[in-house]
């Protein structure tokens, strides 16, 4: 069965430092994988995907993650944080074997200190 | 840009009450999406819906749940009679088309369910 798993539930980093947001995939075949980012009292936002064309995959605000094949991982990463990048980042798996259903990782909070 | 819409933002209802939860999703998507969140845990799939039918559902899709699509731009989930377990954030999702570049989903802003 496919899934996700976001290993930290909680990450907080200080303002202008690097942003690391972990997620490891489970799939039997190659899967599209996503990242949507959910800022308080607001609906989820499609950060970045993957669809098996470029490994590195940029998204908006400069947010981009790897896939890792070796790995089975597609990890987010940012550069240098922003205070408005404090918010729940959940990674996602788009089964091969589903037509429509994408399956969600637990989250992981972003916290930003000035 | 854009956007799928829901409303209400919150619900309240009394257990044993129905409750219809309503979204636009996006003019010229095709396929539509019920996903829930329940306070604290992963958001969950419900149910998809391609061609006025259920093309996909979960094992939390029971015959207490049913979608509709009644008209040319609305999609609503009904809950025939709602337990306090059904207390979550119910997100609304709308995709183009199947092929890789038109499956992204799009989410609306979610509505709170809070059933007492």
């Amino acid at each position: 069965a496919q899934s996700v798993t976001q290993l930290d539930s909680h990450v907080s980093v200080s303002e202008g430092t690097p942003v690391l947001l972990r997620c490891n995939y489970s799939s039997s075949y190659s899967p599209s994988l996503f990242w949507y980012v959910q800022h308080p009292n607001k609906g989820l936002q499609l950060l970045l995907k993957y669809t098996s064309a470029a490994t590195l995959v940029k998204g908006i605000n400069g947010f981009e993650a790897e896939f890792k094949k070796s790995e089975t991982s597609f990890h987010l990463t940012k550069p240098s944080a922003h205070m408005s990048d404090a918010a729940e980042y959940f990674c996602v798996v788009s089964p091969y074997s589903s037509a429509s259903k994408i399956i969600f990782g637990s989250g992981t909070r972003l916290s930003i200190r000035p | 840009e854009p956007e799928v819409t829901q409303t209400p933002s919150h619900q309240v209802t009394q257990m044993g009450q129905e409750v219809i939860l309503r979204c636009v999703p996006i003019s010229n998507h095709l396929y539509f999406y019920w996903y829930r969140q329940i306070l604290g845990q992963k958001v969950e799939f419900l149910v998809s819906f391609y061609n006025n039918e259920i093309s996909e559902k979960s094992e939390i899709f029971d015959d207490q749940f049913s979608v509709e699509r009644p008209d040319g731009s609305n999609f609503t989930l009904k809950i025939r009679s709602t337990k306090l377990e059904d207390s979550a954030m119910y997100f609304c999702a709308s995709s183009e088309g199947m092929t890789p570049r038109q499956r992204e989903q799009y989410f609306g802003p979610g509505t709170r369910l809070t059933v007492t």
